[in-house]
């Protein structure tokens, strides 16, 4: 059983338009993260946050917005969509700074 | 901002044969070293972590680290087809669970 699930998998979206991706993790931590995955570019980390609060933030564009609702959700709010934004989303998450599990990813496809 | 370089870019074995792959860093500050395992359309998957000098072994899977030389390793030991995927060198400072990531290593392992 996946313990952080991703949601849709795959996501297609026009330019312009707004898309939330989900995230849910089933494994008790406490911090949960969004990393970036584009085409021929290595994994980037966007945001982290504990207890439901923002710890870092290296997403220069205020575009790209995380909403906690509960302590096991890191959804992640992306306006205004671009081609460029066009990339594998990860949620991951991890008990303080031990081992961090990453989800399968949200394949986004802006047109 | 942490350089994570990996080699080779891609890699083709023998089954059964070792398989070596390389990771350097720049930041020797660094203190958290893990290796993952991607597998097309699917997460990543943990394999080793590694935070002292030396060696950390998880099965077919070594870690070697040796700081000084900002240089990190992960040895395959008897490898399969299944372990055909592409491999991640991942390099935080433990303090702050932002991870960077290498641009990894695709594992091609041959009957």
């Amino acid at each position: 059983d996946p313990k952080i699930i991703q949601k849709p998998k795959y996501l297609v979206a026009v330019t312009g338009s707004e898309k939330i991706l989900i995230c849910e993790q089933y494994l008790g931590h406490n911090a949960m993260y969004w990393y970036r995955q584009s085409a021929k570019k290595p994994l980037e980390f966007m945001f982290s946050y504990s207890y439901q609060k923002l710890m870092d933030n290296q997403t220069a564009s205020s575009r790209f917005q995380p909403q906690s609702s509960k302590k096991n959700h890191l959804d992640l709010q992306i306006t205004a969509l671009k081609p460029d934004d066009s990339a594998t989303y990860f949620c991951a998450s991890s008990q303080q700074i031990t081992e961090v599990f990453f989800g399968k990813g949200t394949r986004l496809t802006v047109v | 901002q942490q350089k994570v370089q990996q080699s080779p870019e891609s890699l083709t074995v023998s089954e059964g044969a070792m398989a070596s792959l390389n990771c350097t860093f720049s930041d020797g500050t660094s203190n958290n070293f893990r290796w993952y395992r991607q597998h097309s359309a699917k997460g990543l998957e943990v394999l080793v972590s590694i935070f002292s000098d030396g060696e950390k072994e998880e099965g077919r899977f070594t870690a070697h680290l040796n700081r000084a030389n900002l240089h990190v390793s992960l040895h395959i030991r008897e490898p399969q087809p299944s372990d055909s995927a592409v491999y991640l060198c991942a390099v935080s400072i433990r303090s702050n669970n932002r991870i960077f990531f290498g641009d990894g290593t695709q594992l091609v392992v041959k009957p």
